[in-house]
């Protein structure tokens, strides 16, 4: 089976701009998890998607913001870019039953550079 | 509130040496799930392991062992032998049944580093 497939791997941007980010769970999975990784704050959850819906979120802005379509692949948005918004977003899928339960396997990540 | 701390920020050892991670997790759930993770310099974090909180049993994969002891809420990882291979950040994470409804707490990480 192929793994979690994330685009682009690297990204720069100015302050100000938005950025789209893209992920492809593996095939079966229904359950696609974000994280941000950073130096300061190390892994932290962003949010969660299942069938569409959003069932779990973070704490973070409401700058950040994701969807799901019908094939379960997912976009994380981040609007009006900030400095601190440099970091690797991780894109994570699992089957999607009872949560907690279910091992998350991750894509090699997204690598945002904003300037 | 839930938290999980691996209090080694990094380890060095030269290969063959065995080395061992600390976990330390803290909960209030009566059910949770633990892991770890490895994220070479690539960036992809890499599943090693999940045990639940029913489970005590020790675990053993190769080089790889894990120990679980709720009294201490550890959940050590010994590798045997290492290997300039084995030289990553290693990650561990807690997973509650209810109270952060699924999603993953991770700790800070330990950077391992194997030298030939």
């Amino acid at each position: 089976k192929a793994g979690v497939t994330q685009t682009p791997r690297y990204l720069i941007k100015t302050r100000g701009q938005q950025v789209t980010l893209s992920c492809s769970p593996i095939s079966g999975h229904r359950s696609v998890s974000w994280y941000q990784q950073t130096p300061g704050q190390g892994l932290q959850f962003l949010f969660e998607y299942f069938s569409e819906t959003q069932r779990n979120k973070g704490n973070f802005p409401g700058r950040f913001s994701g969807r799901q379509f019908s094939n379960s692949r997912s976009e994380m948005n981040v609007s009006t870019l900030e400095l601190g918004d440099s970091a690797l977003y991780l894109c994570a899928s699992s089957m999607g039953g009872w949560r907690g339960y279910e091992t998350q396997y991750f894509g090699p990540g997204t690598r945002l550079l904003v300037l | 509130a839930q938290k999980v701390t691996q209090a080694q920020t990094e380890i060095s050892v030269v290969e063959k040496e065995d080395v061992t991670l600390d976990c330390v997790y803290e909960t209030r759930d009566t059910t949770y799930y633990l892991f770890w993770y490895k994220q070479p310099p690539s960036g992809e974090l890499v599943f090693l392991i999940r045990r639940n909180s029913f489970d005590e049993q020790n675990e053993i994969s190769g080089r790889y062992s894990w120990n679980f002891q709720k009294s201490t809420s550890s959940f050590n990882f010994t590798i045997t032998a290492s290997q300039v291979v084995d030289s990553a950040v290693y990650f561990c994470a807690l997973s509650e049944a209810e109270g952060s409804q699924g999603n993953l707490i991770f700790g800070k990480g330990t950077k391992l580093s194997v030298k030939p």
